[in-house]
């Protein structure tokens, strides 16, 4: 099915570890994201990426790395995951040709305890 | 910089009933809106955008939206409610590849 795969759909970590959080898409799309959402917050957008090898700083980068070797994926890195970590994260992608169709991936509920 | 405000947190309505909710946005230009829905434990949904020309948007399940450039405005209307209306809607801007999300509003459906 074509879209944003969005793995693992739940991860308990605790306080210190690592992780990437994985995101693939097979729409070809240019623009990729990763947003955080938290109650009462909406949405905030963590790092983003307009091509292969370049990424951005969104609202709330601190704690979080990224890289974008290739079209198709686009993780999420969390260096040493603290309980203010604990979210729900999604990846959403974008393409200039579907004029701001932004489609985003399932969630990844994570809790660090 | 660009915000946009979604003023009501919660909202119950009847089943039936209309629904609007309410979004508002500060951004230099006339941004690109859209308006998106979460089911519990689900991702999200497009409900609707607007780019340009009709200021009244249809979207899926409904719902139109209204474009007021003098209020900054892009609300949410639904004529009659559904209990499956039950959800967190949000509110986005587009101020150049970024979206940018309202904090939400999520609406209760009684019976």
């Amino acid at each position: 099915n074509a879209g944003v795969t969005q793995t693992p759909k739940f991860q308990v970590l605790k306080t210190g570890q690592s992780m990437t959080l994985q995101c693939a898409q097979d729409m070809n799309h240019e623009y990729m994201s990763w947003y955080r959402q938290d109650p009462g917050m909406g949405l905030r957008l963590i790092h983003y990426s307009v091509g292969a090898g370049i990424t951005d700083q969104g609202e709330v980068p601190n704690g979080y790395n990224v890289s974008r070797s290739t079209t198709e994926d686009f993780p999420l890195r969390l260096l040493s995951a603290a309980p203010s970590q604990t979210s729900v994260y999604f990846c959403a992608t974008y393409s200039a040709g579907e004029f701001y169709g932004y489609t985003f991936g399932s969630g990844t509920r994570l809790t660090v305890v | 910089a660009q915000s946009v405000t979604q003023p009501d947190i919660h909202i119950t309505v009847s089943e039936g009933a209309s629904l609007e909710l309410r979004c508002n946005y500060s951004y230099g230009a006339t941004p690109y809106l859209f308006w998106y829905v979460q089911s519990p434990g689900q991702g999200l949904q497009l409900l609707l955008k607007y780019f340009s020309g009709d200021t009244l948007v249809q979207g899926i399940k409904g719902f139109e939206a209204e474009f007021k450039r003098s209020q900054s405005s892009f609300n949410l209307r639904k004529p009659s409610v559904h209990w499956s209306d039950a959800a967190e809607y949000f509110c986005a801007v587009v101020p150049r590849y970024k979206l940018s999300f309202g904090a939400g509003t999520t609406v209760t459906v009684r019976a």
